[in-house]
């Protein structure tokens, strides 16, 4: 089955510099890898995604990228904010009939002020 | 359109008895998804399920867990004589019909924080 894995585990950053996550992936026919924010005792919540056939794309302060090829993909989030301090996860699915997700471990993001 | 929905938020129960909890998905949605996310770790699936089928299952227990998603009202995921290390959150998700997605953005509930005594 998929494997995806996450890192770092934790990160700090001053508010206003960058936050990149990066995940790595084993499945080459996964095709769908939306990243969730969660809160702490809230739900999950999609901020971003991308299809196997994209390279990058950017929401606002929100970007990611895929490397197919490589099989990683990253979740860069610019300009950070308090607001951002959350666990992040990346995720991937096959798409077409096996739609269920394989999260990696999180990534729990502190942005000081 | 109200967001996907469970119930209840908190459960408490003691080792051996039954847990149940009910999922409402979005409206328009047929796809419905458990997973279980334990403390300070990824949510890790369970369960995908249509109306009056289960798809796929290989996330799911071989004992104690049952999950079904009728015609009509929530999907439930049923756990019996439950144990402590069934204590977790569980999280179901959402998705609409194939046809309107090649993909399946998964909007996911507030979940059922499951606690074993």
């Amino acid at each position: 089955g998929e494997n995806v894995e996450q890192h770092p585990s934790t990160l700090s950053v001053q508010e206003g510099d960058s936050a990149v996550i990066k995940c790595t992936y084993s499945d080459s026919a996964s095709n769908y890898f939306p990243w969730y924010k969660q809160e702490l005792g809230k739900r999950p919540q999609l901020i971003i995604d991308i299809r196997s056939n994209v390279g990058e794309k950017k929401d606002q302060r929100i970007a990611v990228t895929l490397n197919k090829t490589a099989k990683h993909f990253s979740l860069h989030i610019t300009e950070t904010q308090p607001e951002d301090s959350a666990v992040y996860f990346c995720a991937a699915s096959r798409g077409s009939n096996d739609y269920k997700l394989s999260f990696g471990a999180g990534t729990t993001v502190t942005v000081r002020a | 359109n109200a967001g996907v929905m469970q119930n209840p938020r908190h459960l408490v129960r003691r080792r051996g008895q039954e847990a149940r909890l009910r999922c409402s998905p979005m409206k328009g949605h047929s796809h419905v998804y458990w997973y279980r996310q334990l403390p300070e770790e990824g949510l890790k699936f369970m369960v995908y399920l249509q109306k009056e089928n289960i798809i796929d299952e290989s996330g799911m227990p071989k004992e104690r867990f049952s999950a079904e998603f009728p015609k009509e009202g929530p999907s439930i995921l049923r756990i019996q004589q439950v144990v402590r290390g069934d204590s977790a959150a569980y999280f179901c998700a959402s998705s609409p019909p194939v046809g309107e997605s090649s993909y399946n953005e998964q909007f996911f509930g507030p979940g059922t924080r499951l606690t074993v005594l």
